[in-house]
């Protein structure tokens, strides 16, 4: 089992709705989840994170985190074909220090 | 103006060679790292450093040396390249984060694309 995993994509959207991106991870004790955007050929950028149970809004982003089912989502509303990008889950485990495990990433792309 | 610069951008090379990634920070973190993208997109951390002090060092062939002169410069020195070793190489830094501590952001460079031919 990975111990990060997303759906590779890709997702398509149309232009206006809401991107569901999703993220599971296998260490129960993991204590930090981000969110990070990547566009092709660039550095992934942070857009979000999150440290404890429930939804965490900033503009147009939500992060959602459920540390019992072990997920943490992502959800963009409004979507923009600017937001295509690709969308890498990281989680900070226990006693990691800044260790971040990345998923595969999702990508995402939003149709005019 | 630039928070996590790398040089150089792109690194093509033969096999066998030797070469070095230089990366600098100006946003006032202590806490430097490497990290390597293979052609999958797969972002995986190889070794961090907090004040010159070496943190965490993955199962990486010791091929790969880093090495940090202060806490804002973190370089990475590759011997004996091999063609797996084509990559992209990003440095990102953060505060410190002690072992169960709070959680920092980490900032990620331009990224360096090494191919070896």
């Amino acid at each position: 089992q990975k111990e990060v995993e997303q759906n590779s994509g890709p997702l398509s959207v149309p232009e206006g709705a809401i991107a569901s991106l999703n993220c599971t991870y296998s260490d129960r004790v993991s204590q930090s989840f981000f969110w990070y955007r990547q566009y092709s050929g660039k550095s992934p950028e942070l857009i979000m994170s999150i440290y404890s149970n429930g939804d965490k809004e900033d503009g147009r982003f939500t992060a959602q985190l459920n540390k019992a089912s072990q997920y943490v989502s992502l959800l963009i509303r409004d979507s923009q074909p600017s937001d295509s990008a690709t969308y890498l889950c990281a989680v900070r485990g226990y006693n990691q220090g800044g260790k971040l495990i990345f998923g595969q990433g999702t990508e995402l792309s939003v149709k005019p | 103006d630039t928070a996590v610069s790398q040089t150089p951008k792109y690194l093509v090379t033969q096999m066998g060679n030797d070469k070095s990634i230089k990366c600098e920070q100006n946003l006032g973190h202590d806490t430097m790292y490497w990290y390597k993208q293979d052609s999958k997109k797969f972002l995986k951390i190889m070794f961090s450093y907090n004040n010159k002090e070496l943190i965490i060092n993955e199962t990486v062939p010791n091929r790969f040396s880093p090495k940090s002169p202060d806490k804002a410069h973190l370089n990475l020195h590759i011997n004996s390249l091999e063609l797996g070793d084509s990559a992209v190489y990003f440095c990102a830094s953060s505060l410190f984060q002690g072992l169960a501590g709070t959680s920092y952001e980490q900032y990620f460079g331009p990224g360096t694309r090494l191919t070896v031919t």
